[in-house]
C-alpha cells in the first residue's frame, strides 16, 4: 500500500459526459502527478501540482483540467468524453518535486461508451 | 520533444541477471533518472533513482555514463516475480516548461 488513495476503482460513462476523478496524496506530500496510461500509448504525464499550484504540465487535453486544494488532495476532470479516453488513470504523489520518489495510487479504470 | 526509448519485450531464465536500458537524449543538466516496476492492474512502484555512475540498492543497480543519454538497470538473479513491466523516468525541459516523461516500458518475462 503506497499511501496514495484513488477513487472511484472503476467508472463506466458515456460519450460527452463529464466526470471527476480524485486522488488523496501521502501524508506529508505536497506534490501530486496525474497520468494516463492506454494499451497504445504507455504511460503519459499529463500534470502536476505543488502546494496548490500548477508545476509541471504535460500531453494533457484541454477537455481536461485539474486542480490541488488547500488540503492537498486532487481532482482531475475529464470533460466531453470520448472512446479514447478510457483508459486508466494514475495519480501518484511526492514530497515536493520532480527528483523525488513517485508514490502511485491504485488508479481509476474509466470505460467510455 | 526528448524520447526515452526502451526494448518493448525481453525474456530471461530464473537466476540470470538481466539489464534494460533507457536512451534519453536532452536530459536536462539537473535531472536524475528513475526506474519504476509496474504489475498489470496496479500503479507503478519505484526501483532505483540515479544521476551518474552507478548506484545500488537491495533490489537492483542502476548504471549511467559519462554522457548521461542512457542508463541501464540491472536486476540480479530474477525470479518469477520479477515479471513485470519496467520504467524509465527522466526529466525533460521542452519549450520553456518542465515535463516527465515514460519509456514505453519494457515487458520482462521470467521464463522457470
Amino acid at each position: 500500500d503506497s499511501g496514495v488513495t484513488q477513487t472511484p476503482k472503476h467508472l463506466i460513462t458515456a460519450t460527452g459526459q463529464r466526470v471527476t476523478l480524485r486522488c488523496s496524496p501521502r501524508s506529508g506530500d505536497l506534490s501530486v502527478y496525474w497520468y494516463q496510461q492506454s494499451l497504445d500509448q504507455g504511460l503519459q504525464f499529463l500534470i502536476q501540482y505543488y502546494n496548490g499550484e500548477e508545476r509541471a504540465k504535460g500531453n494533457i487535453l484541454e477537455r481536461f483540467s485539474a486542480q490541488q486544494f488547500p488540503d492537498l488532495h486532487s481532482e482531475l476532470n475529464l470533460s466531453s468524453l470520448e472512446l479514447g479516453d478510457s483508459a486508466l488513470y494514475f495519480c501518484a504523489s511526492s514530497e515536493r518535486g520532480e527528483q523525488e520518489t513517485q508514490y502511485f495510487g491504485p488508479g481509476t479504470r474509466l470505460l467510455v461508451l | 520533444l526528448a524520447k526515452t526509448t526502451q526494448p518493448i519485450s525481453m525474456d530471461s531464465y530464473e537466476g540470470q541477471e538481466v539489464n534494460i536500458t533507457c536512451s534519453h537524449n536532452n536530459i536536462a543538466t539537473n535531472d536524475y533518472i528513475t526506474w519504476y516496476q509496474q504489475f498489470p492492474s496496479q500503479g507503478p512502484r519505484f526501483i532505483i533513482q540515479g544521476y551518474k555512475t552507478k548506484v545500488t540498492n537491495e533490489v537492483a543497480s542502476l548504471f549511467i555514463p559519462a554522457d548521461r543519454k542512457s542508463s541501464t538497470l540491472s536486476l540480479p538473479r530474477v525470479s518469477l516475480s520479477d515479471t513485470a513491466v519496467y520504467y524509465c523516468l527522466v526529466g525533460d525541459v521542452w519549450a520553456g516548461s518542465y515535463q516527465l516523461t515514460f519509456g514505453k516500458g519494457t515487458k520482462l518475462s521470467v521464463i522457470p
